[in-house]
């Protein structure tokens, strides 16, 4: 099984919502990413945590928030966002960060932000 | 200049031909370089992964580097209209572990 699985697929929310999106994997990876993609454009690494620890925060503003609560589930937390939020987000995973160059990734949430 | 050079296309080509795509970068530390796959409205799918110079052949597709010209490129042959998808070159270097993504290449293959 190579599915990284995401929910929910579609949100709309205010700015002053709060909501969270989800990301699991049954692969038994232990690094997993957040991307940002806006449309035609590629994604960009916002996340990325191994072994359930943040390893590398690309100076993602604070209104997201990540949280691995285990190796299996990963969450992105959105508060206060902006109209220019409003994007795919991706997430991703491989065995490791050492294997970064095989990810997996899920279909995405697209977020909307009103 | 950015570390990965793609151009965005579009590329219209008939079914059956032989598509090539391209990307230049700048850091000779990359290591690995990657060609996903993206369907509309879907998440990339890794194609194939070469680590340092050389060829790699899966079915249709073969990706080729050439460290020395700072060159990345994927073949398709055959294309066919299940191939129109967006095609991403994406490069990391070892110990980075941070994947940066080319542009994206729109390919159309018509029927």
């Amino acid at each position: 099984d190579t599915e990284v699985t995401q929910t929910p697929k579609h949100l709309v929310m205010g700015m002053t919502n709060k909501k969270s999106l989800k990301c699991e994997q049954h692969m038994g990876h232990r690094a997993m990413y957040w991307y940002k993609q806006k449309a035609k454009k590629p994604p960009e690494l916002m996340f990325v945590y191994s072994y359930e620890k943040l390893s590398i925060n690309e100076s993602v503003p604070s209104r997201f928030s990540p949280e691995c609560p285990n190796s299996s589930l990963l969450n992105l937390h959105l508060h206060a966002l902006q109209p220019e939020d409003s994007a795919l987000y991706l997430c991703a995973s491989s065995q490791g960060e050492y294997k970064s160059y095989e990810q997996y990734f899920g279909p995405g949430t697209r977020l909307t932000v009103t | 200049q950015k570390e990965v050079e793609q151009d965005p296309g579009p590329l219209s080509v008939p079914e059956g031909a032989i598509v090539s795509l391209n990307c230049t970068y700048s850091n000779s530390a990359f290591q690995y370089f990657m060609w996903y796959r993206q369907y509309s409205r879907k998440g990339p799918e890794l194609l194939m992964y070469t680590y340092s110079s050389g060829n790699k052949e899966d079915g249709r597709f073969t990706a080729q580097v050439d460290k020395s010209s700072k060159y990345i490129s994927l073949f398709i042959r055959d294309s066919q209209p299940s191939d129109s998808a967006t095609y991403l070159c994406a490069i990391v270097n070892t110990g980075g572990f941070k994947t940066i993504f080319g542009a994206g290449t729109r390919l159309f293959v018509k029927a």
